[in-house]
């Protein structure tokens, strides 16, 4: 079975850009989160969707940053405009039910210059 | 969630078991011990859960003490692939019990020493 898969791998963007970061869920799962990992601040929940709805959003960091889930099987990230401190790695997971196991991504390394 | 506080670092030679601790004394009847690792550059891996009773997989075994304040993370035989960052989380599970997700600590960085 496929994980959680996630795109891009490695992205290098300008201040200013628009960033956008993909995730298919592992099939079947209904439960999916959005992390992010910096040194400083280490792996912070974002936010998380059940049934492709939004559940809490309080850990995403200001209105730059939203994201959508419209349909079972993708998830999108946005950060518009991006800005040097959004720089990290992003992490998508899923479960199978909101107080399942969850399953990670490899990640989406950002960097913005 | 209940807090869980790891030390910051051992060290482990291959072939040796390794032995991670966890302090979890705030736990509460409903919340289940979570482990995950994290390899360098890669995203956290499920390694084993429980919530009262001793429980083994095909990587790991996990002790959970009687009174379920503290648990021990064992890997049996250590290899070099087994270096890692390992993160010992309190979750509930049931709604209302607290954030949904995972709130991951600072973790215990392993490293298997050859």
């Amino acid at each position: 079975d496929a994980g959680v898969i996630q795109s891009p791998r490695h992205e290098v963007t300008e201040m200013g850009q628009e960033v956008t970061l993909r995730c298919k869920p592992i099939s079947g799962h209904n439960s999916l989160f959005w992390y992010r990992q910096t040194m400083m601040r280490g792996l912070e929940l974002l936010i998380y969707f059940n049934n492709n709805v939004p559940i809490d959003d309080s850990g995403m960091p200001e209105d730059r940053f939203s994201a959508k889930m419209p349909n079972a099987s993708f998830s999108t990230l946005k950060i518009q405009p991006s800005e040097p401190r959004d720089s990290a790695v992003y992490f998508c997971a899923s479960s199978l039910g909101r107080w399942n196991t969850i399953y990670f991504g490899e990640g989406s390394w950002l960097t913005v210059v | 969630d209940a807090k869980t506080t790891q030390p910051t670092s051992m060290d482990c030679a291959e072939g040796r078991a390794a032995n991670l601790p966890c302090n979890h004394s705030t736990i509460s009847g409903n919340e289940y011990v979570y482990w995950y690792r994290q390899i360098h550059s890669q995203g956290p891996q499920y390694i084993i859960h429980g919530l009262k009773n001793n429980e083994t997989n095909e990587m790991a075994s996990l002790i959970i003490t009687e009174d379920r304040k503290s648990s021990t993370l064992i890997l049996p035989h250590a290899t070099l692939r087994d270096t890692a960052v390992y993160y010992c989380i309190v979750r509930s599970m049931y709604s209302g019990g607290g954030a949904d997700g995972l709130t991951f600590g600072k973790g215990t960085h392993l490293i298997i020493q050859p």
